[in-house]
């Protein structure tokens, strides 16, 4: 139980272009998904929070423009990466969890590896 | 901020050994989670504990609240187990230890 699925798992595009990455819960509701994102040889680092049906709560230096999160059902987040560059390019992914807050377990789905050309 | 260290960065082990990855943070959590990471980038939650100890299979994790500090231990270590571990304690968000990267050898 308890399956988190994202989609794509890899991306290859030019730069400008805008991209969408999809978080689906697949077997349980999710109040609320995280959005990371990994640098190579780093750590993950929170991006953004999201619970259903309200707006994202962003982490201090990420744009909310450049990366616009939409939580609009209880099984699926999206991350829009707009205008691209290749300082975009990382891997993104996310999670997912039942309730509000931290203090419960998240549910990790398999990444996004980005790269833009 | 909390700041979370993991020890050691790096560990190799032949199979059949016993792993141990430590980690310490520096202010009080709700609770800690232990997070493995394969080469492809996946992340599953192995434990999300608060005091204790717990077991699951040849993985065990322990947690003392008052001195800051958890352990993660493999027991009979397997190549499978070759991953990155992770760290991750909750204050009022996720803050994340840079990861353990474990490799078991045949």
């Amino acid at each position: 139980g308890a399956v988190v699925s994202q989609h794509p798992s890899r991306v290859i595009c030019k730069s400008g272009t805008s991209v969408k990455i999809e978080c689906r819960s697949l077997d349980f509701q999710a109040t609320t998904m995280f959005w990371y994102r990994q640098f190579p040889k780093q750590s993950l680092m929170l991006m953004a929070t999201s619970n259903e049906g309200s707006k994202a709560t962003y982490e201090q230096g990420v744009e909310k423009d450049k990366f616009l999160i939409n939580h609009a059902s209880l099984t699926l987040s999206t991350l829009t990466v707009t205008s691209a560059h290749p300082e975009d390019s990382s891997f993104y992914i996310c999670s997912a969890a039942t309730g509000t807050g931290y203090n419960q377990p998240q549910h990790f789905g398999d990444g996004t590896r980005l790269s833009i050309l | 901020k909390n700041e979370v260290e993991q020890s050691p960065q790096n560990l190799t082990a032949q199979e059949g050994e016993f792993i141990t990855i430590n980690c310490s943070y520096s202010v009080g959590i709700s609770a800690l989670h232990w997070l493995q990471q394969h080469p492809g980038g996946g992340i599953v939650s192995l434990f999300m504990l608060s005091s204790g100890k717990k077991k699951h299979g040849r993985l065990i994790a322990t947690i003392n609240i008052q001195e800051k500090h958890s352990s993660l231990h493999i027991t009979a270590s397997h190549p499978r187990d070759s991953a990155v571990y992770i760290c991750a304690v909750n204050d009022y968000k996720l803050s994340f230890g840079a990861g353990t990267t474990v490799t078991v050898r045949a």
